[in-house]
């Protein structure tokens, strides 16, 4: 039982472009919400978060939409460089769980 | 800064064998997790530790055993190694239940 999915394991995009990847999840009770990015042979690294009390977070050129009608977000990446290639996890909890449940990943490559 | 370390980073075990994998995080932080990452299965959590001497089962927690007698340690054992334990394995932690976490560099093992 996939509660967190992200149903395109890959995408690839031009330089300078917008990137958009997605993430569904089914379990109504997540209230905050974590996109992770992942280099080979290292650690996901933490990229940006949202609430369930928000629909929109923004850090530079990274920003968050969350749409919980729809159990839906969305990372929007403007604009793309190479070195944003890699992998991106999402993540959800429901506070006072203790655990984050990550998506399956998507391999994004910005093309130069 | 060490930050989260992974011990071996490396190994290959035979079917049968057991080992030990050790996290160590020197931030103070609480709360402790082991994750697998596989192929199209993205990061699933194994066991994880809400404070010391406390451990819990995730998601996938058979085959795997944990300890956490110190707050800055997390150890992950394998009594009988199978194939399907092939895969890397992430530690992380952080220091609120909501908050995001910090990986280790992972291990990647192989059992043959």
């Amino acid at each position: 039982d996939q509660q967190v999915k992200q149903n395109s394991p890959s995408l690839s995009v031009q330089e300078g472009r917008i990137s958009i990847l997605n993430c569904d999840y089914t379990n109504s009770m997540f209230d905050y919400f974590l996109w992770y990015k992942k280099y080979p042979a290292e650690g996901p690294t933490f990229l940006i978060s949202i609430s369930s009390i928000k629909d929109k977070n923004e850090d530079g050129r990274f920003t968050v939409f969350l749409n919980k009608s729809a159990k839906h977000l969305s990372l929007h990446i403007v604009p793309s460089q190479p070195g944003d290639s890699a992998v991106y996890f999402c993540a959800a909890i429901t506070s006072g769980t203790y655990k984050y449940i990550f998506g399956t990943g998507t391999r994004l490559k910005v093309l130069a | 800064n060490a930050g989260v370390t992974q011990t071996p980073k490396f190994r290959v075990l035979k079917t049968g064998q057991s080992m030990t994998l050790l996290c160590a995080q020197d931030m103070n932080h609480e709360y402790m997790y082991w994750y697998r990452q596989d192929p199209g299965m993205g990061l699933r959590l194994i066991h994880y530790s809400v404070g010391e001497g406390t451990t819990a089962k995730g998601e996938v927690p058979d085959g795997y055993n944990v300890s956490r007698l110190k707050k800055q340690n997390f150890l992950l054992g394998l009594e009988s190694a199978a194939p399907s334990q092939t895969s890397v394995y992430f530690c992380a932690s952080t220091d609120r239940a909501n908050y995001g976490y910090t990986f280790g560099s992972g291990t990647r093992l192989t059992v043959v």
